[in-house]
Order: structure tokens, then C-alpha cells, then sequence
């Protein structure tokens, strides 16, 4: 079984300030890590993934994060917040080569918010 | 190349009826992946879809059920529906899921169905 936890529910920053957003995973298996943005009134969008190559991944709009195995850890950082960067953010996973075909399994969820 | 495309966008519907959603996986993907969104629950997979074959179902009741086209689009549909079907409803398409393979795992969302029941 799997399953995710993101530490803080809300999380507010300054504009230029680092951003850190918490996720621990559970997994039975070697894992996919996914984190996903939200929007008001929109779908999810893709910021990065470890699929197990690199562990330090870099995705969309200078987001990255590091993948730690002796902790569990998938925390997402970016150097400094834009306003812009205020959403929801979802930590997933899902098994890799396993048998849960299709299936991400979300932490539930951590609300950026940028003050001027 | 096209996104995941949801019809309805936006539903209201009353207790006891029942919705069929839409959704349009990105061209060449062949797996649809479909998610509930809610404020208490947040996000919980509802089904997986590839080659017409559901091959992985979450922890729903059998009033939520879905199938999927020999093109890959796919429908879900929920019966009798009740006051915490509410939600926001969350397609997603793959290539391949389950294959070792970062992207052949990476889902692409749709916009979302908001489905409003009264």
C-alpha cells in the first residue's frame, strides 16, 4: 500500500522568499513521486517527477525537489516565491511497474500563499 | 497537442438522478485515469481505464461505474446520486501506466467536471 503525507495544510511566504513544501511517502515498492499545482477552477498541472534517474529533479517555473530515500522525503523548494505561485500544491505517488495501473495517491493537498 | 478535454465543465443535478461524464484522453494516450475531488476527502481514484478494460478500481461504491471506447475517450457514470457526490470530477491520461518508464507513468489532468448535487 501506499500512501502521502504533506506536512502543513497552509503554508504562506513573502514575495522572494524560499519556498518549502513538505511530502513523506509511503511506498511498498520503488516509487514514482509526482507534484502537481492547482489552480482555482482548474485541473492539475505537472511541476516534476522522479522516476527514480536523478535524485535532485528540476521542474516548471524554478521549482525542484530532492528525492531521499532514508527519509521518505520529497519535499518541493523553489529559491524564491512570485506571486504567481499561489495554488494548491499535491504531493502524489504511484508504484513503479507495479500492479496499481493508472493510480496516483495524493497527500491531501497545501495551500501556497504569497504576500507582497 | 490537444489536453484532456471534460464535458460537462460545470453539472447540477438533483438527489436520486444520475450524470455521465465525459472525457477526451491527449491523442496516442491509451490509458484514462478518473479522480473524485473533494474539500474533506481530497483527491481519491476512482477507476482506471486502458484498451477498453477497467484494470484498477479505488474504494467507490457500485453506483460509480465507467467504461471506455475502442478510441480511448471514456465515460464515467454514478447512479442515485447523492448530496456527497458533490465534487469535482478529474480525468487524467497516460501512455502506458505500469510500465517502468517515468513518462510512460506521468498523467496529464483534464479541467474537471464540477458536479453539483441537490
Amino acid at each position: 500500500a501506499q500512501s502521502v503525507t504533506q506536512l502543513g495544510s497552509h503554508v504562506s511566504v513573502s514575495e522572494g522568499a524560499l519556498v518549502l513544501l513538505r511530502c513523506n511517502y509511503s511506498s511498498s515498492v520503488p516509487p514514482y513521486l509526482f507534484w502537481y499545482v492547482q489552480y482555482p477552477n482548474q485541473g492539475l498541472q505537472l511541476l516534476l517527477k522522479y522516476t527514480s534517474a536523478a535524485t535532485l529533479v528540476k521542474g516548471i517555473n524554478g521549482f525542484e525537489a530532492e528525492f531521499k530515500k532514508s527519509e521518505t522525503s520529497f519535499h518541493l523548494t523553489k529559491p524564491s516565491a512570485h506571486m504567481s505561485d499561489a495554488a494548491e500544491y499535491f504531493c502524489a505517488v504511484s508504484e513503479a511497474g507495479g500492479t496499481s495501473y493508472g493510480k496516483l495517491t495524493f497527500g491531501q493537498g497545501t495551500i501556497l500563499t504569497v504576500h507582497p | 497537442k490537444a489536453g484532456v478535454t471534460q464535458t460537462p465543465r460545470y453539472l447540477i443535478k438533483t438527489r436520486g438522478q444520475q450524470v455521465t461524464l465525459s472525457c477526451s484522453p491527449i491523442s496516442g494516450h491509451r490509458s484514462v485515469s478518473w479522480y473524485q475531488q473533494t474539500p474533506g476527502q481530497g483527491l481519491q481514484f476512482l477507476f482506471e481505464y486502458f484498451s477498453e478494460t477497467q484494470r484498477n478500481k479505488g474504494n467507490f461504491p457500485g453506483r460509480f461505474s465507467g467504461r471506455q471506447f475502442s478510441n480511448s475517450r471514456s465515460e464515467m457514470n454514478v447512479s442515485t446520486l447523492e448530496l456527497g457526490d458533490s465534487a469535482l470530477y478529474l480525468c487524467a491520461s497516460s501512455l502506458y501506466p505500469g510500465r517502468t518508464g517515468g513518462e510512460s507513468n506521468e498523467q496529464f489532468f483534464g479541467p474537471g467536471t464540477r458536479l453539483t448535487v441537490l
